[in-house]
C-alpha cells in the first residue's frame, strides 16, 4: 500500500454541485492532515488544516476517519474557481513530507 | 512582498551543463525544502534543512547538492544535467518541520527546468 493515495480523477462536476474525494494514508501515527490546492502551473497553497476529527471552512469540509485511515474533502456549491488539483499531506507519523498524488477537479458551467 | 521567491523562473539548458536555482524566504521560518514535480504532477520531497542543517535527503542523485548559507536561503545546484531532470522545482518553507506544530508550508512560484 502506498503511503498516501488519492484518486487522480479528474472529477468533472457542474457549478453548484457537491463533490467529495478521499485521501487514504498508511501511517497510523499520522495525527494531523493538510489539504493543499494547486492551480495549473502554480505553486501549492494551503487550503485547510485538520487537527482532530474534521474541520469546516465555508464551503469546504474535511472529515477524518482514523479507523479506516482516510480523510475526505467535501466541497459544496462548487464554483468555477474551485477547479484545481487538491493535494493531501498527512503529518505526525514522520517528519518527511509525503504528499498524495493529488485529485484533479474540473468545475464546468 | 514575496514570501518565498525562487530564481530563475524558467531554465532551459543543454544536457551535461551545471546549473543553480536560488530560493529565499522572508518569513523568518526555520525549515526549508526542495521538491521536484515531474510531468505526472507528483510532488516529491528532495531535501529539507532545519536551521541550516540537512534533515531530509531523499534518494536524490548526488548530482544534486543543496546549500543553505543561512536560514533564509536554500539553493540547489545540479551537476551534469540529464534529460530526466526536466521538471518543476519548488522551494518551500515552514516555521517548524512536519509534525512539530507550525508546519504549514509556503511554496515559491517554482522553477521550470527543461534539459535539451
Amino acid at each position: 500500500r502506498k503511503e498516501v493515495e488519492q484518486d487522480p480523477g479528474p472529477f468533472n462536476v457542474p457549478e453548484g454541485a457537491t463533490v467529495a474525494f478521499n485521501c487514504t494514508y498508511s501511517n497510523s501515527a499520522s495525527q494531523s492532515f493538510f489539504w493543499y490546492r494547486q492551480d495549473c502551473r502554480k505553486e501549492p497553497k494551503l487550503l485547510m488544516s485538520v487537527y482532530s476529527s474534521g474541520n469546516e471552512d465555508g464551503r469546504f469540509t474535511a472529515q477524518l476517519n482514523r479507523a479506516s485511515q482516510y480523510i475526505s474533502l467535501l466541497i459544496r456549491d462548487s464554483k468555477l474557481s474551485d477547479s484545481a488539483t487538491y493535494l493531501c499531506l498527512p503529518s505526525g507519523g514522520s517528519y518527511i513530507p509525503t504528499f498524495g498524488r493529488g485529485t484533479s477537479l474540473i468545475v464546468h458551467p | 512582498d514575496t514570501a518565498v521567491s525562487q530564481t530563475p523562473k524558467y531554465l532551459v539548458t543543454q544536457m551535461g551543463n551545471d546549473k543553480s536555482i536560488k530560493c529565499e524566504q522572508n518569513l523568518g521560518h526555520d525549515t526549508m525544502y526542495w521538491y521536484k514535480q515531474d510531468s505526472k504532477k507528483f510532488l516529491k520531497i528532495m531535501f529539507s534543512y532545519n536551521n541550516k542543517e540537512l534533515i531530509i535527503n531523499e534518494t536524490v542523485p548526488n548530482r544534486f547538492s543543496p546549500k543553505s548559507p543561512d536560514k533564509a536561503h536554500l539553493n540547489l545546484h545540479i551537476n551534469s544535467l540529464e534529460l530526466g531532470d526536466s521538471a518543476v522545482y519548488f522551494c518551500a518553507s515552514s516555521q517548524d518541520r512536519l509534525g512539530a506544530g507550525r508546519e504549514t508550508q509556503y511554496f515559491g512560484p517554482g522553477t521550470r527546468l527543461l534539459v535539451l
